[in-house]
């Protein structure tokens, strides 16, 4: 059974740090694996998209990486704002495609 | 281009009712997807629509039941509410499936509250 874990639960930074996002899952099994951006009450938004046979997947401040053998993500945020305050969610898609969200990490910047 | 839309943004219903919840893909978009996100709880797979068939379905009770009409436009049916159907339900779209599959896009979400 496909698990997914995302470490840690939250996150405090001051502006302009560059931070990482941990992602694992327990099958490596997947499709693709994709990384949401999600704002209190709201729905989620597509940050990365990242396919099996890639390794990474970069878009403006953020660079998000794949190790299948090992189960890992990462997502990198570079010079981090008070506007990337939010929660992450990364989620693999898996066969038969059933997706499986992790619970996220709250990110808070501080300006 | 419209995103993900998706109605009513809030409804609020009495434990024992129904209710109907309603998507729009982006144009072009064959799949649908639905997830129930509680809280403390975080994202659970629901339903999942492709070409008017149920392809797959998460670890719900057959109470929740929906479907996808000829426009790809889908609808989410709860039936004998409970009080921990309480919600936000989020819909969202792909334009392809299976190996290889294409980034899902989400709706704003439809926050249902069973009292």
């Amino acid at each position: 059974k496909q698990e997914v874990t995302q470490i840690p639960a939250a996150l405090s930074v001051p502006e302009g740090e560059n931070l990482v996002l941990n992602c694992s899952f327990t099958d490596s099994a997947i499709y693709n694996l994709q990384w949401f951006r999600q704002d209190p009450g709201k729905g989620l938004t597509s940050l990365l998209l990242i396919q099996s046979s890639q390794r990474e997947q970069t878009s403006g401040r953020l660079n998000a990486s794949l190790d299948k053998s090992s189960g890992r993500s990462t997502l990198y945020i570079a010079a981090s704002q008070p506007g990337d305050s939010a929660t992450y969610l990364c989620a693999v898609h898996t066969g038969g495609f059933k997706t499986i969200f992790g619970a996220g990490t709250r990110l808070f910047v501080k300006a | 281009e419209a995103g993900v839309t998706q109605s009513p943004t809030h409804l609020i219903k009495t434990r024992g009712q129904q209710a109907t919840l309603r998507c729009s893909p982006i144009s072009g978009h064959t799949s649908v997807y639905w997830y129930q996100q509680a809280l403390g709880l975080g994202l659970q797979f629901l339903l999942w629509y492709d070409e008017g068939e149920e392809r797959n379905r998460g670890n719900f009770p057959p109470r929740f039941s929906g479907r996808q009409f000829p426009n790809y436009s889908s609808e989410l049916n709860v039936n004998a509410l409970e009080l921990e159907d309480s919600a936000l339900y989020l819909c969202a779209s792909s334009w392809g499936t299976g190996l290889g599959a294409y980034e899902q896009y989400f709706g704003p979400g439809t926050r249902l509250t069973v009292t």
